[in-house]
């Protein structure tokens, strides 16, 4: 069992948009805005694409955007596109010896 | 732009060890920390632990703690990843990942991953 939780899967039409929550506890994402995500294609390492909740790194389209309610983080992808089809997976720092958690992974389906 | 390159596959026997290494390529190896992170097959991603080379810290997940230990070589700009005591259920893809230098919040590039696999 993960330490964040994410839904297994997500499916949308081209051009929709879509949303992956990821929920966690007031030792991660309720108390440090450190959280980031990342696309991983099969057999493939995986990217960043959102990190500290809601920043996207050099390159990275702005269809992906970044949020953060509570302890739920949420990625947001718009303008849903054939490519956008991969595995995301959120993470986050935490407090305590174990000091990043990941999320079980989401399959996006477009 | 950095890469990470990592080590080739391994094949171990139960109970045996492995060193996978990862060596950035093309940036200031003191200025990141380098985490390692597993992923086995079908599986979800996994954080083992994190290096700041600068200061020679490692950290370890809870449940890697006395099994896994990471090093980092300042001379060569290379990061190791050992885990002894290898099980069946170690047997999964390694990745190395550069990450802040200070806290973990965020791993990118990462490296193409070592396929590790532990039977008899």
């Amino acid at each position: 069992q993960s330490a964040l939780t994410q839904p297994a899967s997500v499916s949308g039409s081209p051009g929709q948009s879509i949303i992956i929550s990821c929920t966690g506890t007031s030792s991660d994402i309720g108390t440090y805005n450190y959280v980031s995500w990342y696309q991983q294609y099969p057999g493939k390492a995986p990217k960043l694409i959102i990190y500290d909740v809601s920043r996207r790194p050099s390159g990275v389209s702005p269809r992906f955007s970044g949020s953060k309610s509570g302890s739920t983080a949420s990625l947001t992808i718009s303008g849903l596109q054939a490519e956008d089809e991969a595995d995301y997976y959120c993470s986050s720092y935490r407090s305590g010896s174990t000091l990043v958690v990941f999320g079980g992974g989401t399959k996006l389906t477009v | 732009q950095v890469q990470l390159v990592q080590s080739g596959a391994e094949v171990k026997k139960p109970g045996s060890s492995v060193k996978v290494s990862c060596k950035p390529a093309g940036d200031s190896f003191s200025s990141y920390g380098f985490t390692w992170v597993r992923q086995a097959p079908g599986q979800g991603l996994e954080w083992m632990g994190r290096i700041i080379p600068m200061l020679d810290v490692a950290d370890y997940a809870q449940k890697f703690q006395g099994r896994v230990t990471i090093t980092a070589n300042k001379s060569t700009t290379t990061v190791y990843m050992e885990l002894s005591s290898l099980k069946s259920d170690d047997t999964a893809v390694y990745f190395c990942a550069r990450g802040g230098q200070w806290l973990p919040n965020w791993f990118d590039p990462w490296g193409q991953g070592t396929l590790l696999i532990v039977s008899s």
